[in-house]
């Protein structure tokens, strides 16, 4: 059973323009979700995290963004750029440092 | 520094055969985390350490998998009679201790002909 949910395979986004990354789960003993970047023949690159006592992390272009209620986050990449595409995971724990439960990923396309 | 490394980078093997995949961690890194991904999929938890002893083995699919990590650094992960549903990337992580991020190493691709 998949208890994390990314629904859009892939997405494709002009240069400067913003990306939004969704992802659903349906354990609301999930209390920490993350999201990872990854590149072809490497590792998942940690990106950004949330707790659920928040319902907004920014770091930079990056920001995570937190629903409990609908058991929703997603991720705005502002503003896009080549070199942010990537497969992006979304994953979630029910703690911090737990085992994680990772989404099926969305391949993100920005075009020049 | 140095990142989580993992080897071989590439594992061909025979059906029914033993493989040995290595991870090393981020130095000083308490916590160690085995994963897999199919393709297609999203990696897969299989057990996670806490110094040398195993805290969650609850995803390892069987008993032909198992890992050992001695000394509290190095892990290895044991799978015993391979099966061609066995060929996945193997990805290791390690973090600074249990409630911190977690970082990948760059996979192990085993394939089971």
């Amino acid at each position: 059973d998949q208890q994390v949910k990314q629904n859009s395979p892939s997405l494709s986004v002009q240069e400067g323009r913003i990306s939004i990354l969704n992802c659903d789960y349906t354990n609301s003993m999930f209390d920490y979700f993350l999201w990872y970047k990854k590149y072809p023949a490497e590792g998942p690159t940690f990106l950004i995290s949330i707790s659920s006592i928040k319902d907004k992390n920014e770091d930079g272009r990056f920001t995570v963004f937190l629903n409990k209620s609908a058991k929703h986050l997603s991720l705005h990449i502002v503003p896009s750029q080549p070199g942010d595409s990537a497969v992006y995971f979304c994953a979630a724990s029910r703690e911090s440092g737990y085992a994680l439960n990772f989404g099926k990923g969305t391949s993100l396309l920005v075009t020049p | 520094g140095a990142g989580v490394s993992q080897t071989p980078s590439n594992k061909v093997t025979e059906k029914g055969k033993y493989v040995e995949l290595r991870c090393d961690p981020i130095s000083g890194h308490t916590a160690l985390y085995w994963y897999r991904q199919s393709l297609g999929q999203g990696p897969e938890f299989l057990i996670y350490f806490q110094g040398t002893g195993a805290a969650d083995d609850s995803g390892l699919p069987n008993d032909r998998f198992f890992a050992v990590r001695p000394e509290g650094s190095v892990s290895t992960l044991k799978i015993q009679r391979t099966e061609r549903g066995d060929s996945a990337v193997y990805l290791c992580a390690s973090s600074l201790s249990m409630d911190e991020t977690q970082y990948f190493g760059p996979g192990t691709r085993l394939l089971v002909l």
